[in-house]
C-alpha cells in the first residue's frame, strides 16, 4: 500500500495549459515537500510545506497543504516546455523518527508541448 | 546553500563484480545521510538510513550484503554494490541535511548500468 498516493501519474499538455498535480494520504504529516528533478539529476525541492491549510506560491506555482495535514496540491498555471519534469511530493508522517526519513509519492511525470 | 556530490555519476560495470558510489557533503557535516534507488520514469525508493559511525539502517527487503553502506566520516558516506548483477542496474541517489536545518540535499545521482 503506498502511503503517499500522487496523481496523475503521467501528464502530457500544450504550453499555456493550467495542471494540477495531488498527492493524498491516510496519514498526517509533519511537513510536506515537492521536489522536481530531470533526467539524470537529483531532486531539487521546490517548496516546504508544514501548516494545515497553508499556501505558498512560488511564481506559477502554488501548493497548498490540506486543512489535515494529509494532503497537498501543486497547481501550475499557464505551464511552459520549461517545466517538463518529474514531480514529486514526499513528507515525514507525524511521529516519524527522523526528517530525513522522507515517504515519497509515486511522481508525475509532466510534459509540456511547445 | 548546503551542496551534496555523488560521485561517479555514471558506471558501467561487468556482471559479478562490486561497485562503490560516494555521496559527499561538501560544505557540512552530515551525521545522517540516506540513499535511494529510482528505476527509469519512477520516484525514489529508500533503501537505507547511513549513520556516522554506526551501523546503517536498512528498509524492508533492501539486503544489506548485496549493498554495504559505510559512513566513515561527517562528510562521507558509501554504498557499494556488491557481486553486481543486471537486475541492480539503476539510478542511486543519496541525500543528507545541514544539522539543525529540516531540509534535505540531494545529490546529483549515479546511474549503474551492469552488463
Amino acid at each position: 500500500t503506498q502511503l503517499l498516493e500522487q496523481s496523475p501519474q503521467f501528464l502530457s499538455i500544450q504550453e499555456g495549459e493550467n495542471l494540477t498535480v495531488y498527492c493524498n494520504s491516510s496519514s498526517v504529516f509533519s511537513s510536506l515537500q515537492w521536489y522536481r528533478q530531470e533526467p539524470g539529476e537529483g531532486p531539487v525541492l521546490l517548496v516546504t510545506v508544514v501548516t494545515g491549510g497553508e499556501v505558498k506560491k512560488l511564481k506559477r506555482l502554488t501548493f497548498q497543504f490540506g486543512d489535515a495535514r494529509k494532503d497537498s496540491s501543486l497547481h501550475i498555471t499557464a505551464a511552459q516546455p520549461g517545466d517538463t519534469g518529474l514531480y514529486l511530493c514526499a513528507g515525514v508522517v507525524v511521529g516519524g523518527t527522523s526528517y530525513g526519513k522522507l515517504t515519497f509519492g509515486q511522481g508525475t511525470i509532466l510534459t509540456v508541448h511547445p | 546553500g548546503a551542496v551534496v556530490s555523488q560521485h561517479p555519476s555514471r558506471v558501467i560495470c561487468k556482471s559479478g563484480t562490486s561497485v562503490k558510489i560516494e555521496c559527499r557533503s561538501l560544505d557540512f557535516q552530515a551525521t545522517t545521510m540516506f540513499w535511494y534507488r529510482q528505476f527509469p520514469k519512477q520516484s525514489l525508493m529508500l533503501m537505507a538510513t547511513s549513520n556516522e559511525g554506526s551501523k546503517a539502517t536498512y528498509e524492508q527487503g533492501v539486503e544489506k550484503d548485496k549493498f554495504l553502506i559505510n559512513h566513515a566520516s561527517l562528510t562521507l558516506s558509501t554504498l557499494t554494490v556488491t557481486s553486481a548483477h543486471p537486475e541492480d542496474s539503476s539510478f542511486y541517489i543519496c541525500s543528507a541535511s545541514r544539522p539543525g536545518a529540516n531540509v534535505l540535499t540531494f545529490g546529483a545521482g549515479s546511474r549503474l548500468t551492469v552488463l
